[in-house]
């Protein structure tokens, strides 16, 4: 079946503009990731969706970035204003719920590049 | 908050030899899971293999295996028979058993080249 997939692979873009990045998850899923990895970094959580909940922000690095989700389908990552410290791969995940254990699936990322 | 840690950056391994890749991490909780993934260039994280905190025995996916110490904070991933294949970006990371959120914490990561 299918995977998660992400749009645009890679985006360039310059200092002060808006992006917005695109996670369609695995059918089915309820639980919903978004991941930043910096250059030779580990993945950093950002944000966390799970059925109709309140979503937990907790990992957004300002307010510059916000995410939605329609119902249990597709997610919008938008970053406001972008900076050149943005410029990382943002992933996606998703599972089948967030209670005990489900595997996280991951997209392929959309590379960011900020000038 | 939890922390993963991995301290190699690199590592080398010839073809068919065995390697070892180490984690540690922190934490004040007792329930949780460990995993390491893999990221080979395409950028796609693949779930290697995984470890709930509970379980005294090791886990092992066909040539892989893990060595967890849960004393010691350690979590490390050996590799047997390496192929050329396995040369990837290798993570290890710590998920919470309790509490809503499922969030996963990573280490920086590891960055292993197999020499044919």
């Amino acid at each position: 079946g299918a995977g998660v997939s992400q749009s645009p692979s890679n985006k360039v873009t310059e200092k002060g503009k808006d992006v917005e990045l695109r996670c369609d998850p695995i059918s089915g899923h309820t639980a919903l990731y978004w991941y930043r990895q910096r250059l030779g970094q580990g993945l950093e959580f950002l944000i966390y969706f799970q059925g109709n909940s309140a979503p937990d922000k907790s990992g957004l690095p300002s307010d510059r970035f916000s995410a939605e989700r329609t119902g249990e389908s597709v997610s919008t990552l938008t970053i406001q204003r972008t900076q050149q410290e943005d410029s990382a791969v943002y992933l996606c995940a998703s599972s089948l719920a967030a209670a005990d254990y489900n595997e996280q699936f991951f997209g392929p990322g959309t590379r960011l590049t900020v000038l | 908050a939890q922390t993963v840690t991995q301290s190699q950056p690199e590592m080398s391994v010839q073809e068919a030899e065995t390697v070892t890749l180490s984690c540690t991490y922190d934490t004040s909780e007792s329930d949780y899971y460990l995993f390491w993934y893999k990221q080979p260039p395409s950028r796609q994280m693949i779930l290697v293999i995984r470890q709930e905190a509970y379980k005294q025995q090791n886990a092992t996916e066909n040539r892989f295996s893990v060595n967890f110490q849960k004393a010691a904070k350690s979590f490390s991933l050996k590799i047997s028979d390496s192929q050329l294949g396995d040369a990837a970006m290798y993570f290890c990371a710590y998920r919470s058993r309790t509490g809503a959120n499922s969030k996963l914490t990573f280490g920086k990561g590891i960055t292993l080249s197999v020499r044919p």
